[in-house]
């Protein structure tokens, strides 16, 4: 079965960016998704289809995939985007979702 | 505004049955695909089924054969029929709307499956 694979954590400095990736048998073949979890809360989609932004979503988070390897980066990162995040694809050969292990994100 | 709440949840022993239910609400709930996705306690997500609008059905292998989702449009409703339950099945179950390429695009906020004698 298809694996996404995360770093488990992540740590940056605020006002620094963040990158996030995702790595997965060319994954750049398939259309990524990501999501951030903060406590006790559920999910909510940040970046869709590799790199577009749902409403509400600052410009600060976007979203690139190639080759093997997907990247959520977020500009100037604030303490409120201390979260864990997720990514997921659909993979369409065996119609399985498939979501990676999570990244914590730490803020400084 | 879409909303999705679940219901259902509880403590049940292993081997036992549960059926959760997703009352869909601010959109037209048969145009869309629907999920169920689990979190157990302080790990990650993990996809447990999918229905399509033309109610075609999708597992992985950890639960099929145990669970079933099913719809009922004409109520905005989605259900979760779950049996043989394990310890392993305990977790928050969210409902979530699929769009393109079954991103996930809202969530309900949970509802909480314990597995436990």
């Amino acid at each position: 079965s298809y694996v996404l694979t995360q770093p488990p954590s992540l740590s940056v400095a605020p006002g620094k960016t963040a990158r996030i990736t995702c790595g997965g048998n060319n994954i750049g073949g398939k259309s990524v998704h990501w999501y951030q979890q903060k406590p006790g809360q559920a999910p909510v989609l940040v970046i869709y289809h590799d790199s577009d932004r749902p409403s509400g979503i600052p410009e600060r988070f976007s979203g690139s995939n190639s080759g093997n390897t997907a990247t959520l980066t977020i500009s100037r990162v604030e303490a409120g985007d201390e979260a864990d995040y997720y990514c997921q694809v659909w993979d369409s050969s065996s119609d399985y979702v498939v979501f990676g292990g999570g990244t914590k994100l730490t803020v400084l | 505004e879409v909303q999705l709440v679940e219901s259902g949840g509880g403590l049940v022993q292993p081997g036992g049955s549960l059926r959760l239910s997703c009352a869909a609400s601010g959109f037209t709930f048969s145009s869309y695909d629907m999920h169920w996705v689990r979190q157990a306690i302080g790990k990650g997500l993990e996809w447990v089924s999918a229905i399509g609008t033309a109610d075609d059905t999708y597992y992985p292998g950890s639960v099929k054969g145990r669970f079933t989702i099913s719809r009922e449009n004409a109520k905005n409703s989605l259900y979760l029929q779950m049996n043989n339950l394990r310890a392993g099945d305990t977790a928050v179950y969210y409902c979530v709307r699929a769009g393109d390429d079954w991103n996930f695009d809202y969530w309900g906020q949970g509802t909480l499956v314990t597995v436990s004698s």
